[in-house]
């Protein structure tokens, strides 16, 4: 059974910074390129990364480029999201999401960020 | 950047009526797009990929149309399961996604 697991969410200050964390379970992971999406209390969803299967090729959506980075370790099975600078906008439940050709097709069940003073 | 627009933004149906939601490019995308559904409290699930791919295990009820700027995702007849968010998403140039249409029950 597939499964992606988030950890890593929180409360930080504004311009504080954040590590997110997702395990991999239950697919070769080193096969799939990974995806962050976000999404705001109450409204859309947003991509924020990409990130190729061997980690050689990443990006970014214009709202968090230059300060956050996707990373991964094939070896841990584990997708990483490096947040620097977190503004108030940045506020979200942070989805980990594996890429199947076309589409999304596995969603972790996420884990908050909440920026706040 | 690409930007997806879902109309209408509310739909109002009841159970076993066809829906007819709607997603549109700010550029053509190809056949680049995929529709999700939502439910309260879960994460999203993929319908349909490359715009009329059923995404497996997703219900035949369920289909998809369109090319280059207009795209259609259409439920044949509701069930309740099916009330929910619905997004489009584009893998043209980088990915976006729609602000969402809400199916909710009439």
């Amino acid at each position: 059974e597939v499964q992606l697991v988030e950890s890593g969410g929180g409360l930080v200050q504004p311009g504080g910074s954040l590590r997110l964390s997702c395990a991999a379970s239950g697919f070769t992971f080193s096969t799939y390129w990974m995806h962050w999406v976000r999404q705001a209390p109450g409204k859309g969803l947003v991509w924020v990364s990409r990130i190729n299967n061997d980690g050689s090729n990443t990006i970014y959506a214009d709202s968090v480029k230059g300060r956050f980075t996707i990373s991964r370790d094939n070896a841990k099975n584990t997708l990483y999201l490096q947040m620097n600078s977190l503004r108030a906008e940045d506020t979200a439940v942070y989805y980990c999401v594996r890429w199947l050709t076309a589409g999304l097709d596995y969603w972790g069940q996420g884990t908050l960020v909440t920026v706040s003073s | 950047e690409i930007v997806l627009t879902q109309s209408p933004a509310t739909l109002s149906l009841s159970p076993g009526e066809r829906a007819t939601l709607s997603c549109r490019a700010s550029q053509s995308v190809s056949s680049y797009l995929a529709w999700y559904q939502q439910k309260p409290g879960q994460a999203p699930r993929l319908l349909i990929y490359d715009a009329s791919n059923r995404a497996t295990g997703i219900p035949a009820r369920f289909s998809g149309s369109g090319s280059g700027t207009d795209f259609t995702l259409t439920i044949s007849s509701l069930e309740p399961e099916d009330f929910a968010v619905y997004y489009c998403q584009q893998r043209s140039n980088y990915y976006s996604f729609g602000q969402g249409t809400k199916l909710e029950i009439k």
